[in-house]
């Protein structure tokens, strides 16, 4: 069955650590894939998304993922976080031949101490 | 920025009794989503609309879920006959093309079944 790995459950940090959380999918044909973030109070956002081309994607408020297709691996990264980007975050992919419906992950939970 | 938006915010209901979601998608969305996490649980997929018509729904989406777009706007799930397993936050999402597209999510309505 298709399914998405996240591999923290809640991570905790300072800021201006950086941070890598893990994602991983089963699946090794064509894949969609999404990061997604919520912060506190607030609707599931897109972060970054990765369809075809250069496996590094930059999306907003300075994350970055790369795909690695021989590790069915997206990883999302940020070289400094602050306090802000406290929030959940999630792992999401498009198995190709869907008609679009993502598979999520189960979250992580990112909290950064001032 | 146009938002997803989704009535009521939280819905307590007795098991048996029949449940309307509501979701307004984004206006020049055509393709819409229903998703559900419960608590501690990943986001789930339920089921996919476009045109007027079911494009692909989960195993979840039994012949207790109805989805229906009653007019221009609108965009509900309807659940006839609660259990409380379907205790779960409820996400409507919309996009404007099928497939691999950002899918923009609305705030979720929190289901409490007694």
């Amino acid at each position: 069955a298709q399914s998405v790995s996240q591999h923290n459950h809640h991570v905790i940090l300072s800021e201006a650590a950086s941070l890598e959380l893990g994602c991983n999918y089963s699946y090794g044909g064509t894949v969609n894939l999404f990061w997604y973030v919520q912060y506190p109070g607030q609707h599931l956002q897109l972060l970054l998304k990765y369809f075809s081309g250069d496996p590094l994607v930059k999306g907003i408020k300075g994350f970055e993922a790369e795909f690695i297709k021989s590790k069915f691996s997206f990883n999302l990264r940020k070289p400094s976080v602050q306090w802000s980007d406290t929030a959940e975050y999630f792992c999401a992919v498009n198995f190709g031949g869907s008609q679009g419906n993502l598979i999520f992950g189960k979250g992580t939970k990112l909290s950064v101490k001032p | 920025e146009p938002e997803v938006t989704q009535t009521p915010s939280h819905q307590v209901t007795q098991m048996g009794q029949e449940v309307i979601l509501r979701c307004v998608p984004i206006s020049n969305h055509l393709y819409f989503y229903w998703y559900r996490q419960i608590l501690g649980q990943k986001v789930e997929f339920l089921v996919s609309f476009y045109n007027n018509e079911i494009s692909e729904k989960s195993e979840i989406f039994d012949d207790q879920f109805s989805v229906e777009r009653p007019d221009g706007s609108n965009f509900t799930l309807k659940i006839r006959s609660t259990k409380l397993e379907d205790s779960a936050m409820y996400f409507c999402a919309s996009s404007d093309y099928g497939g691999p597209r950002e899918q923009y999510f609305g705030p979720g309505t929190r289901l409490t079944v007694t």
